[in-house]
């Protein structure tokens, strides 16, 4: 059974500052590996799309890896903004199937 | 635009009343649905997978008498909550798959659904 767990759980940085916030997986026959993020209230917004074939993804100030043999997946925020300020949750797409999601990580960037 | 669409985005009702929320795949075919449930400050966990034409799949400790999930089209899948208790009150989200089993498939989430029951 898929297990995925993230670190930290939560995290507060000064406006401007790169983090990283990091995914760990226990089954690493995975299909995709997708990052979203939650704003408090609201869905589900899809940030980055990871296939089981790619090593990254970018898109605009986010980048996010993976490591299969490690089991491991960063999401990088290049020059946080306020605006930033979310739950970031990362998932497993069980083959083109249902979703194993981790617990998140709150983010909250100070101005 | 939307792809997956939910409603109702969000629904307060009655303890011991019924509420139905519905999941549609605006442009494609879905034979399968995911329902997803995320308690405050939780993970989100999926309840069940909703199968056109036939019995939904319960994840365990999922009510199936409670939790009530019909997939009666191809673009429609639908989850009632019976007899809601102020312990239902959640965030309910679905997804569904474009192309199951594929490369490159792509799966969609509704916009989700906030339930308080009062």
């Amino acid at each position: 059974k898929q297990e995925v767990t993230q670190i930290p759980a939560a995290l507060s940085v000064p406006e401007g500052e790169n983090l990283v916030l990091n995914c760990s997986f226990t089954d690493s026959a995975i299909y995709n590996l997708q990052w979203f993020r939650q704003d408090p209230g609201k869905g589900l917004t899809s940030l980055l799309l990871i296939q089981s074939s790619q090593r990254e993804q970018t898109s605009g100030r986010l980048n996010a890896s993976l490591d299969k043999s490690s089991g491991r997946s960063t999401l990088y925020i290049a020059a946080s903004q306020p605006g930033d300020s979310a739950t970031y949750l990362c998932a497993m797409d069980n083959y083109g199937q249902n979703f194993v999601f981790g617990p998140g990580t709150r983010l909250s960037v100070l101005p | 635009g939307a792809v997956v669409s939910q409603h109702p985005s969000r629904v307060i009702c009655k303890s011991g009343t019924s509420v139905k929320i519905e999941c549609r795949s605006l442009d494609f075919q879905a034979t399968t649905m995911f329902w997803y449930r995320q308690f405050p400050k939780q993970s989100l966990m999926l309840m069940a997978t909703s199968n056109e034409g036939s019995k939904a799949t319960y994840e365990q400790g999922v009510e199936k008498d409670k939790f009530l999930i019909n997939h009666a089209s191809l673009t429609l899948s639908t989850l009632t909550v019976t007899s809601a208790h102020p312990e239902d009150s959640s965030f309910y989200i679905c997804s569904a798959p474009r192309d199951r089993g594929k490369p490159g498939n792509t799966i969609y989430f509704g916009e989700g659904s906030w339930l308080t029951v009062v």
